[in-house]
């Protein structure tokens, strides 16, 4: 069945450095959503990705979607503390409601 | 302002007891969906609905009831069937098909 995978798993920074997070789908797909969702909350949606090689920005993060609609990265710059928490990437299953999300990548700061 | 809603936002039960999570939208969403988080893991979609009257399991969808009479309610039964029922439980609903979701801020069901 179609597949979403996120890495790493985890990833610890001091605060200032830079982070990736990097998610792979096993089939096209016709969007790409970010989420992010703090320590002992709720996920809060990001963005929508739609367009294949599309890139956007909101202040210090950079979300991609590649050429072939398949992979999408999220990147922070100049990580700070009140970025903590996990961000899940979802892609929509072909012809339906279903949203499949990945599994996550938690981000720990370092003050 | 629009959102949604669940209650309550810690729930201990016994074992053997039936338990309904409430969860209430007014976004004017078409679709709602249940998953189910466990500690360190991802969201699993218990059950979905795209329209009144109807919905849909999901992946994990044994143990677990719904009903959808309203477009605003999507309440979430939690049956004696359900063999490890103690989770963080998000309901979430979106414009349509494909769309970002917008999540409750959820219950955190304890059985005992």
């Amino acid at each position: 069945g179609q597949q979403v995978m996120q890495i790493p798993q985890y990833q610890h920074v001091q605060e200032g450095e830079d982070f990736t997070t990097y998610c792979n789908s096993s089939t096209t797909l016709s969007n790409i959503q970010w989420y992010k969702q703090r320590p002992g909350g709720h996920p809060v949606f990001l963005i929508q990705l739609v367009k294949s090689g599309e890139v956007k920005k909101q202040k210090r993060l950079t979300f991609q979607f590649g050429e072939a609609k398949k992979n999408s990265s999220l990147h922070i710059t100049a990580t700070q503390t009140t970025d903590v928490g996990t961000y899940f990437c979802a892609g929509p299953l072909s012809g339906g409601f279903k949203t499949i999300f990945g599994a996550g990548t938690r981000l720990f700061v370092k003050a | 302002d629009g959102g949604i809603t669940q209650s309550p936002k810690y729930l201990f039960r016994k074992e053997g007891q039936n338990v309904t999570l409430s969860c209430e939208q007014n976004l004017n969403h078409d679709a709602m969906y249940w998953y189910r988080q466990d500690p360190g893991q991802g969201l699993r979609l218990i059950y979905y609905s795209q329209i009144v009257n109807d919905f849909q399991k999901g992946d994990i969808a044994e143990g677990y009831s719904v009903s959808r009479e309203k477009k605003e309610s999507f309440p979430l039964t939690v049956t004696s069937a359900q063999k490890n029922p103690t989770a963080f439980y998000l309901c979430a609903s979106s414009i349509g098909q494909g769309d970002g979701y917008t999540f409750g801020s959820g219950t955190r069901l304890t059985v005992v």
